[in-house]
């Protein structure tokens, strides 16, 4: 099963920063946070990655509480072309991946 | 560089027949995992090879089946197809086993 607890869907305008939050209570001290989003029917993409530092890339940050048991990953500048699922997932480096359901971010025009 | 490429991107096939899917990695990548993506259940880790090896399998009967060729490039078989076996399978590539998977476009299978 998923170690993570994600919002069903989440709306955002356009023009704003989108904020997805994610749970993962039971993240242990080996585990990292990723995060994929998966444009329809597309193969998922990946976005970010973080152990207990904050990251930011070109596409979006990822802040990780102190406690490392919950996550927000943000998306500054929303476009419609940022409509997708996003995965949250915890893993340790050499295991497999266990996609939950995701959040479905609307961008609203 | 290029990214993960997969063939064929959709295919048709009936029951009790057997399927070949095929990935190749970004290159410089050695290993590679294959996911079924199905409306009910969602996104399912298969299994992973690395230098040729299975590393990893998830809770999937044995029909189905991967192999890795020295170049790095797998294939993914279902044998005796099922109704249920109608899926988007995804293939991800990775310089290593452990190390950030990059995905490909899939395979749409539609078993009649």
């Amino acid at each position: 099963d998923a170690k993570t607890t994600q919002p069903t869907s989440m709306d955002c305008a356009e023009g704003r920063a989108a904020n997805l939050p994610c749970n993962h209570s039971t993240i242990s001290g080996n585990e990292y946070v990723y995060w994929y989003r998966q444009i329809h029917s597309q193969g998922p993409q990946y976005i970010i990655h973080g152990l207990k530092n904050n990251e930011t890339n070109e596409m979006a940050s990822l802040i990780i509480t102190e406690d490392r048991k919950s996550s927000t990953l943000i998306l500054p500048h929303a476009t419609l072309r940022d409509t997708a699922v996003y995965y949250c997932i915890v893993r340790v480096v050499w295991d497999k991946i266990i996609f939950g359901k995701g959040t479905r971010l609307h961008i609203l025009p | 560089k290029a990214g993960v490429t997969q063939t064929p991107r959709y295919l048709i096939k009936t029951r009790g027949q057997q399927v070949t899917l095929s990935c190749s990695p970004i290159s410089g990548h050695r290993s590679v995992s294959w996911y079924q993506q199905t409306p009910g259940q969602g996104l399912q880790f298969l299994f992973e090879y690395f230098s040729e090896t299975q590393r990893n399998k998830g809770n999937f009967p044995g029909r189905f089946s991967g192999r890795q060729f020295s170049n790095s490039r797998s294939e993914m078989n279902v044998s005796t197809l099922e109704l249920g076996d109608s899926a988007l399978y995804l293939c991800a590539s990775s310089f290593s086993s452990g190390e950030t998977q990059y995905f490909g476009p899939g395979t749409r299978l539609l078993v009649l």
